[in-house]
């Protein structure tokens, strides 16, 4: 089962706007990691927080992390439509990792549509 | 330039023709590890291995060998491709941070197609 699921699945927003994306998780971890992938390529890392961190920006991104709540969120500040892309959280460890923090699991993703 | 390269980048086999999905990385990461990405699953990860000689299944490790004799080489392989193996593959490495998964760069995908 999924240890990292997103919300929501799609969001299309116009250029210039913030885009928000959740995350929720189910077991404890070490850390989160968010990740962009533009369509049929690689992801790339985007930003990872770590447990004991609440809040972390990286030029327009700012992500937070609520472990009480065992969720996510990946902000976007000022869309553009080279934004465009889905983004997936990531985090070690879950339901099926038999207690192994090395195993990563991904959620399904949110697709990110930046119109112009 | 620090890369995750795979090999090939798409592939259309047929059913039961062994094939191997080479991955190499040149970071000097001791973490790597195999996903393959699905419409409507996601990214499900196959195996990782944490250093040399050290392997271990992922969510879908079924059907799938690996090995890491090498540290920067992790090849996928496939001895009896089926059909519900045709998918997008990524290989990623990550440095060891020694308490877990942490940043993972990502090869740019290998399209197979078992018919």
């Amino acid at each position: 089962s999924q240890q990292g699921e997103e919300d929501p699945q799609a969001l299309s927003i116009q250029e210039g706007e913030n885009a928000t994306m959740n995350c929720s998780y189910k077991t404890s971890i070490n850390n989160l990691q968010w990740y962009r992938q533009n369509s049929g390529r690689g992801l790339v890392h985007l930003i990872l927080i770590r447990s004991n961190e609440r809040e972390k920006h990286s030029g327009r991104l700012r992500v937070t992390l609520d472990t009480s709540k065992k969720s996510s969120s990946l902000l976007i500040t000022a869309s553009r439509a080279a934004d465009t892309a889905s983004y997936f959280c990531a985090t070690p460890g879950g339901e099926n990792s038999g207690g192994s923090n090395y195993k990563l699991t991904f959620g399904k993703g949110t697709l990110l549509t930046v119109n112009p | 330039e620090a890369q995750v390269t795979q090999n090939p980048r798409y592939l259309i086999t047929v059913t039961g023709k062994k094939l191997t999905v080479t991955c190499s990385q040149n970071m000097n990461h001791e973490y790597m590890s195999w996903y393959r990405q699905d419409p409507g699953l996601g990214l499900r990860q196959i195996y990782y291995s944490m250093n040399v000689e050290v392997t271990d299944k992922g969510d879908v490790p079924e059907g799938y060998k690996v090995s890491r004799k090498e540290k920067r080489n992790f090849p996928l392989i496939l001895e009896s491709p089926s059909p519900n193996q045709t998918s997008l593959y990524f290989c990623a490495s990550s440095p060891f941070t020694g308490t877990s998964a942490d940043t993972q760069y990502f090869g740019p995908g290998t399209r197979l197609t078992v018919l």
